[in-house]
């Protein structure tokens, strides 16, 4: 059964550095997502991705995050300027066109921010 | 704004025993409703969704759930649960004013014993 990946399964990372998180969607998916859930918080909506353009952002998304669909299988979430309070675990997901709502996600990449 | 509320942190059930999960949403319009499960180190992975119709729904490992408008819940259940049931549920909304953004609860803790 197809599913989405995402590396790495961990990173650690010192505040201020840059870090980009990978995902690879299932392959026919045409919308992609991201989430995090902060350690013991709900799982929060980052950034909707349609057609190589974002779709719809929180306002946890500001201008410290961005995403790119660089070819035509990778979907990567950058942070620039890593905070204490970016720690979390950063879920990926895609969905299909002929049923976007049914999200399907990755195994999410927990990153520690010290 | 749409939300959606689990009252219980954890369920624990005897495995054979039927098990629900409780969720309650508040929305304006119309509510597309999930429920996705959690394993460990493992991603989200959706279970079922209502959007409309039948206001049981059905969906993966046995698992179906029943929207009620008027008690504005949307429960999860499964006749006879089994130890491999042992997971964190998640129900979440799709916001109205959105195609994609999901809404997720805090999350249940079944625990299925022997």
């Amino acid at each position: 059964e197809p599913e989405v990946t995402q590396t790495p399964s961990h990173q650690v990372t010192q505040m201020g550095q840059e870090v980009i998180l990978r995902c690879v969607p299932i392959s026919n998916h045409l919308y992609f997502y991201w989430y995090r859930q902060i350690l013991g918080q709900k799982v929060e909506f980052l950034v909707s991705f349609y057609n190589n353009e974002i779709s719809e952002k929180s306002e946890i998304f500001d201008d410290q995050f961005s995403v790119e669909r660089p070819d035509g299988s990778n979907f990567t979430l950058k942070i620039r300027s890593t905070k204490l309070e970016d720690s979390a675990m950063y879920f990926c997901a895609s969905s299909a066109r002929d049923s976007p709502h049914e999200q399907y996600f990755g195994p999410g990449t927990r990153l520690t921010v010290t | 704004a749409q939300s959606v509320a689990q009252p219980e942190d954890q369920v624990n059930v005897a495995e054979g025993n039927p098990l629900t999960v409780k969720c309650t949403y508040s929305v304006s319009g119309n509510p597309y409703l999930f429920w996705y499960v959690q394993y460990p180190n493992r991603g989200l992975q959706f279970l079922l969704k209502y959007i409309t119709g039948d206001n049981l729904v059905k969906g993966s490992y046995g698992f179906e759930a029943e929207f009620n408008k008027s008690q504005t819940s949307f429960h999860l259940k499964k006749p006879s649960a089994l130890v491999s049931d042992s997971a964190l549920y998640f129900c979440a909304v799709r916001d109205t004013d959105s195609w994609g953004k999901l809404q997720f609860g805090a999350g249940t803790q079944v625990v299925v014993t022997p």
